[in-house]
């Protein structure tokens, strides 16, 4: 069983902090890394996928770079609002043509007004 | 476009009762996803299916069975369920494996007395 950590496991910042969490898998045969937002009562939604070492993503004010080599990925979000209060889940993909995910537990975000 | 769509919301079972969880999708994926949500836990695949005409196993398949009736329909049934079955029950879709972000549906709320 593959193991995916993610930390702080929950982060109360201020409205307009910038924040970032990290997300550690297994540096050995990396295929993907997803990141996915969650928030209360609704279903994940899709932030990222990235595939190549050094890569960086960015959607609005979150973004998110990724090192294989050492297996670890952060997720920035610049000047946190209330409405990116939810949990960020990573999840790993090992081996091309895999199927099967493994996500952390996530981390929980809850930003104050 | 409904995205991904499942059915029931919300269920209760007695212990040894069997149901079926209905996932259907209607953006033209090859792969669905079952996954199971419990306390404390990250999201766990219990069954997937790479294609039309394909199953197998995820993570945690004991006391599962699927059925992947056509493109569209994924469904997940428990022949006799157990109280460790009560849980939230995801189902997601993809183009297919690897770098392609999944869709997830709103989830079913199991809970198995």
């Amino acid at each position: 069983i593959l193991n995916v950590e993610q930390s702080p496991q929950s982060l109360h910042v201020q409205e307009g902090d910038s924040t970032n969490f990290t997300c550690s898998f297994p540096s050995s045969n990396f295929y993907a890394l997803h990141w996915y937002r969650w928030e209360t009562a609704k279903s994940p939604e899709a932030l990222f996928v990235m595939t190549l070492n050094g890569d960086e993503k960015k959607k609005g004010r979150i973004s998110a770079t990724l090192n294989t080599k050492e297996g670890y990925s952060y997720l920035y979000i610049k000047g946190s609002q209330p409405e990116d209060s939810a949990t960020y889940l990573c999840a790993f993909l090992t081996g091309a043509g895999s199927y099967q995910l493994t996500f952390g537990k996530g981390t929980k975000l809850s930003v104050i007004p | 476009n409904a995205g991904v769509t499942q059915t029931p919301k919300f269920q209760v079972l007695k212990t040894g009762q069997s149901m079926t969880l209905q996932c259907a999708q209607d953006m033209n994926h090859n792969s669905m996803y079952w996954y199971r949500q419990d306390p404390g836990m990250g999201l766990r695949l219990i069954y997937y299916s790479a294609s039309e005409g394909t199953t197998d196993k995820g993570e945690v398949p004991n006391g599962y069975n699927v059925s992947r009736l056509n493109k569209r329909e994924f469904s997940l049934r428990l022949e006799s369920a157990a109280p460790s079955q009560t849980s939230v029950y995801f189902c997601a879709s993809s183009p297919a494996g690897g770098p392609y972000e999944q869709y997830f549906g709103p989830g079913t709320r199991l809970t198995v007395t």
